[in-house]
């Protein structure tokens, strides 16, 4: 049963960093074809991908956000880590991981999700 | 950048059929997939490349494909499916992309 939970701070000022990590289980990010994306939602607003990293540590990042956003993996932990630089209110969303299909570039199983807001 | 598009809303009766759609903004289109997202909760794949359905999904999901459009049908609208539908693509630099969204309302 593959499982993802997200965790990172609920709380952010403006132009700091924020640092979510991804914990799952029941899959191993060495698998070839796996992947582990990263998803965020502003309250009441549509979803936005974000990022995806692969099990041979391949990175794609939205083209909007690329310049901020960094993604790594720690196989032996079973996590991986989005830091996006720079936060600004317009930022406030929940963010989701989610567990990308070895064959179909497709996210079918998802974290619960963890809201952030960013706010002085 | 590539874009999908999608209705803001669809409403249906019960017991009908509700069809919702995603157009891409370009060709080649990509394998499209089809998420329900319900108040609170994390999305949940109904519909994978196109049309296929995950182990679980009610048979009243199904999904089509035409040129560069495609549908999420669900027939037999249950007042259950109330909840906000993402089409989901890929563009052919490795981007994903979700479509902009559809709230389904049962009447």
């Amino acid at each position: 049963q593959i499982t993802l939970k997200e965790s990172g701070p609920t709380l952010v000022k403006p132009t700091q960093t924020l640092t979510l990590t991804c914990t799952f289980s029941g899959f191993s990010l060495s698998t070839s074809g796996v992947g582990v994306g990263w998803i965020r939602q502003p309250p009441g607003k549509a979803l936005e991908w974000l990022a995806l990293i692969y099990w041979d540590d391949d990175k794609r990042y939205s083209p909007s956000l690329k310049s901020r956003l960094t993604i790594t993996k720690d196989t032996s932990k079973n996590q991986v880590v989005l830091t996006m630089t720079n936060m600004d209110p317009v930022d406030t969303a929940t963010y989701y991981c989610a567990h990308r299909l070895a064959i179909y570039d497709v996210f079918d199983i998802w974290g619960q999700g963890t809201m952030v807001t960013v706010s002085s | 950048s590539y874009e999908l598009t999608q209705p803001p809303s669809v409403s249906v009766s019960p017991g009908q059929t509700a069809r919702i759609t995603c157009s891409a903004d370009a060709l080649p289109k990509q394998y499209a997939y089809w998420y329900q997202q319900k108040p609170g909760q994390a999305p949940v794949l109904v519909i994978y490349k196109d049309s296929e359905r995950p182990s679980g999904i009610p048979e009243r999901f199904s999904g089509s494909s035409s040129g560069t459009t495609v549908t999420l049908t669900i027939s037999g609208v249950q007042a259950e499916d109330e909840a906000d539908y993402y089409c989901q693509s890929v563009d052919s630099s490795g981007t994903y992309v979700f479509g902009t969204g559809t709230k389904v309302t049962v009447l």
